[in-house]
């Protein structure tokens, strides 16, 4: 069956550092691969897409892989800060078999420390 | 300009009644997305639309729901005879068209039956 995984267990990271999350996938051919942020009691905002050509994506201190023969992406936020605290979700879009429609990841928990 | 708006914010209901939750998308986005997320889980899809039709409808968890487009615009989900089991929370998405477009999400209705 279709399946996507992310880190399940929340990550704690010092203030400064990278965070580093990872999204894994099985039995998709996604068209592209989006990562978006939550906060607690509110929707899911978009941060970076990347299309399955596309290797690598940065936004300022935010960088997206994605490596369609491992079936994952990783999400680094470089000089975190305590205002990265938040939930963060993968999303594959189904373009190609299923179109417009997300599957989501269950969100790994961050929590930046100062 | 204005986001996606979801109304009512929170509801609580008993056991057995019906429920209707209202989103309206951003003006001018033709695609519109529901999806349920329950405590701690991620976003689970239910249905999508483009315009007023809803070409995929196979995240609806039973017949007890179901949804409405109407002028391209504001859609309402509804959901009949509620089950606890239906108390999540329930998020809107809208893009400006269905394929390879990011998603924009409304806060949120969050549903307590009990």
């Amino acid at each position: 069956s279709q399946k996507i995984e992310q880190n399940s267990e929340a990550l704690n990271i010092q203030e400064g550092k990278t965070a580093t999350l990872t999204c894994n996938y099985t039995n998709y051919s996604p068209a592209y691969l989006q990562w978006y942020r939550q906060d607690p009691g509110r929707g899911p905002v978009f941060l970076l897409l990347i299309r399955e050509n596309e290797k690598e994506k940065r936004k300022e201190r935010l960088k997206v892989t994605f490596d369609t023969t491992l079936k994952q992406s990783l999400f680094h936020i470089t000089a975190s800060q305590p205002a990265d605290s938040a939930t963060y979700l993968c999303a594959l879009d189904l373009f190609y078999n299923q179109g417009g429609k997300l599957i989501f990841g269950q969100g790994t928990e961050l929590s930046v420390k100062p | 300009g204005a986001g996606v708006s979801q109304s009512p914010s929170n509801k609580v209901t008993e056991k057995g009644k019906d429920v209707e939750l209202r989103c309206d998308p951003i003006s001018g986005h033709t695609a519109l997305y529901w999806y349920r997320q329950s405590l701690g889980q991620g976003l689970e899809f239910l249905i999508y639309f483009q315009g007023n039709s809803a070409p995929d409808k196979s995240g609806l968890p039973s017949d007890r729901f179901s949804a409405e487009r109407t002028g391209g615009s504001v859609s309402t989900l509804t959901i009949q005879r509620t089950q606890q089991e239906d108390s999540a929370v329930y998020l809107c998405a809208s893009s400006p068209m269905a394929l390879q477009e990011t998603q924009y999400f409304g806060p949120g209705t969050r549903l307590l039956v009990l």
